[in-house]
């Protein structure tokens, strides 16, 4: 059984301070990994993707991946109170499918 | 770019009837769709994966004669829910990946299934 496991929050931050996101997941054989933005009632919406070890930085957000420590994570620096919503970290360990954790909510408060 | 389109957005729908739902990729074409269901406050669950003139797979406990899919061409895949009961009522979302980008997969808006 893959798992893909998110501490649900809330996880509430000032605005302006940086909002850690954490994720772990269970097949070691897992290839790629990101990190989707969902707000209330709406889909789910592509933030990043990391596939390989190390940092990689998009604008605010900064996904970190460390394949030894099945740990993937997502920094958002300068939080906005437009950030607030639920990020799910998905998996992708092969054949195209993705596994979702149940994602951690993100309260940005101005 | 990479744009997926669900209709209808909300339905409403007597316990017994059927209900159709249409995922498109409007500005690409799919390699592959995916259905996922999310119940509230829990994350998506994948129902079945799905290419274009082949038929679905289905994950495990997800009834196939239940959710009937339909992938009739490189853009247009369809779920229906037969004989839905109140249980049904969720929040169904297609994504589709590209093969310009693979492993990355676009989502639809999401479809708000109420079974009364």
């Amino acid at each position: 059984q893959k798992e893909v496991e998110q501490n649900s929050g809330p996880l509430s931050v000032p605005e302006g301070a940086i909002a850690s996101l954490n994720c772990t997941y269970s097949d070691r054989g897992s290839q790629s990994f990101f990190w989707y933005r969902q707000y209330s009632g709406k889909s789910p919406e592509l933030i990043m993707f990391i596939y390989s070890n190390g940092d990689k930085e998009d604008g605010r957000f900064t996904a970190q991946l460390n394949k030894a420590s099945q740990y993937v994570s997502l920094l958002i620096r300068d939080s906005q109170p437009s950030d607030s919503a639920t990020y799910l970290c998905a998996v992708n360990s092969g054949y195209s499918t993705l596994t979702f954790g149940k994602g951690t909510m993100l309260l940005v408060s101005p | 770019g990479a744009v997926v389109s669900q209709h209808p957005s909300w339905v409403i729908c007597k316990s017994g009837t059927s209900v159709k739902i249409e995922c498109r990729s409007l500005d690409f074409q799919a390699t592959t769709m995916f259905w996922y269901r999310q119940f509230p406050k829990q994350s998506l669950m994948l129902m079945a994966t799905s290419n274009e003139g082949s038929k679905a797979t289905y994950e495990q406990g997800v009834e196939k004669d239940k959710f009937l899919i339909n992938h009739a061409s490189l853009t247009l895949s369809t779920l229906t829910v037969t004989s839905a009961h109140p249980e049904d009522s969720s929040f169904y979302i297609c994504s589709a990946d590209w093969e310009s980008r693979p492993n990355e997969q676009y989502f639809g808006p999401g479809t708000r299934l109420t079974v009364t």
